[in-house]
């Protein structure tokens, strides 16, 4: 069954350095999306696209945040000038259309020292 | 705004007993809803979902919901919980309006006795 990649499993980063966190969806799926889950907390939307720009974003998807689908086949989400705050898990989720649901990844864990 | 509400962060049941996790929702246009389940350090799985047509959904590994929107709840459900069953299970909700991201319940933990 096909399914969503997500690369690093783990990435450890110094507070204010740069992460690009990357994500391959399945392959006939259309949406893109990407929430985070910080440890102890609810899953949270972070942002989706769809037709190769930003269909909606939440307050957390600020300035600091960025995505881009660079080819046909990646889809990375940039978090500039890391916080503290930023570490959590990270979920990429794809789906066919819209109103489908979404299938994820196993998730990048972000850790900021 | 969307919202859903899970009752209960930890549900114990005993290897053989029903399963029973509730969630209650919030939408003022029809929703979409899903629960996933989430299996320590793994991603987030579909269970199940509903979207239109029969309110009673089955869903992988003999969980089922039922969609009542009377009660704006679309409780799971399992008649014999198994030890595989032990996870983290989360209802989540999303509608056209919204351009249909994911608003999550805070999810339970299923805890199986032997």
């Amino acid at each position: 069954e096909p399914e969503v990649t997500q690369t690093p499993s783990h990435q450890v980063t110094q507070m204010g350095q740069e992460v690009i966190l990357r994500c391959v969806p399945i392959s006939n799926h259309l949406y893109f999306y990407w929430y985070r889950q910080i440890l102890g907390q609810k899953v949270e939307f972070l942002v989706s696209f769809y037709n190769n720009e930003i269909s909606e974003k939440s307050e957390i998807f600020d300035d600091q945040f960025s995505v881009e689908r660079p080819d046909g086949s990646n889809f990375t989400l940039k978090i500039r000038s890391t916080k503290l705050e930023d570490s959590a898990m990270y979920f990429c989720a794809s789906s066919a259309r819209g109103s489908q649901p979404q299938h994820f990844g196993d998730g990048t864990r972000l850790s900021i020292l | 705004a969307q919202s859903v509400t899970q009752l209960g962060s930890h549900v114990s049941v005993s290897e053989g007993a029903l399963v029973l996790l509730r969630c209650n929702y919030s939408s003022s246009v029809p929703p979409y809803l899903f629960w996933y389940v989430q299996y320590p350090n793994q991603g987030l799985q579909l269970l199940l979902k509903y979207t239109t047509g029969a309110t009673l959904v089955k869903g992988i590994n003999g969980f089922e919901a039922e969609f009542k929107k009377s009660e704006t709840s679309f409780h799971l459900t399992k008649p014999s919980a198994h030890m595989s069953d032990a996870a983290e299970y989360f209802c989540a909700v999303s509608d056209r309006d919204s351009n249909y991201q994911l608003i999550w319940g805070a999810g339970t933990k299923l805890i199986i006795k032997p």
